[in-house]
């Protein structure tokens, strides 16, 4: 069974750093689109980041030049380290893969499958 | 940045009713939507994809239409589970994934 497992949340100031980690069982995450999405208290969901099977990275205009997503292959566990956290950033942070699929001769990325159950982080002085 | 805009933001339904939600995007995301249910304090749970294409494992009361920049999920007799929130995403961009701010369907 795929599963989605996230840790290292927590309460952080203003400024700080926190790195995320999200431990994956039933597929292997170098083989597939990986991704971050959170939600912040009583909103809807905003995409942050996502990493390419091949590596590439991307992320979203609200956290491009704090976050860093990366994978750790041998461990098969996919990360976000969080830097100069801001206020705004109060959020449950879920990992998801990411599907991307061909259909009729052309190619979509993507809805995310399986989400974890999310970690909390939550920035305040 | 495509905006999605979902309607009602409540809806109230009576078990074994039909519940139809409505999302609209801001430009054409063609059939490149999806749909998902969220339970409080659960990750969200994909239910369409494709726009009308359910996925695995979900009950054929939940059905998607629509494309171009109209997009309807009806449930079509409501289950005491299906009490929940729901949005809709589309991936017609890539790398500016948007959601939409969820519609809650509560028992009436």
């Amino acid at each position: 069974d795929v599963q989605l497992v996230e840790t290292g949340g927590g309460l952080i100031q203003p400024g700080g750093s926190l790195r995320l980690s999200c431990a994956a069982s039933g597929f292997t995450v170098s083989s597939n689109y990986m991704s971050w999405v959170r939600q912040a208290p009583g909103k809807g969901l905003e995409w942050v980041s996502v990493i390419y099977s091949g590596g590439s990275t991307y992320y979203a205009d609200s956290v491009k030049g704090r976050f860093t997503i990366s994978r750790d292959n041998s461990k098969n566990t996919l990360y976000l380290q969080m830097n100069s956290l801001r206020a705004e950033d109060t959020a449950v942070y879920y990992c998801a893969r990411l599907i991307g699929y061909c259909s009729g001769g052309s190619c979509y990325l993507g809805y995310f499958d399986y989400w974890g159950q999310g970690t909390v982080v939550s920035v305040s002085s | 940045e495509i905006v999605m805009t979902q309607s009602p933001a409540t809806l109230s339904v009576s078990p074994g009713e039909r519940a139809t939600l409505s999302c609209r995007a801001s430009q054409s995301v063609s059939s490149n939507l999806a749909w998902y249910q969220q339970k409080p304090g659960q990750a969200p749970r994909l239910l369409i994809y494709g726009a009308s294409t359910r996925a695995t494992g979900i009950p054929a009361r939940f059905s998607g239409s629509g494309s171009g920049t109209e997009f309807t999920l009806t449930i079509s007799s409501l289950q005491s589970e299906d009490f929940a929130v729901y949005y809709c995403q589309q991936y017609n961009n890539w790398l500016a994934w948007t959601f939409g701010q969820g519609t809650k369907v509560e028992i009436k």
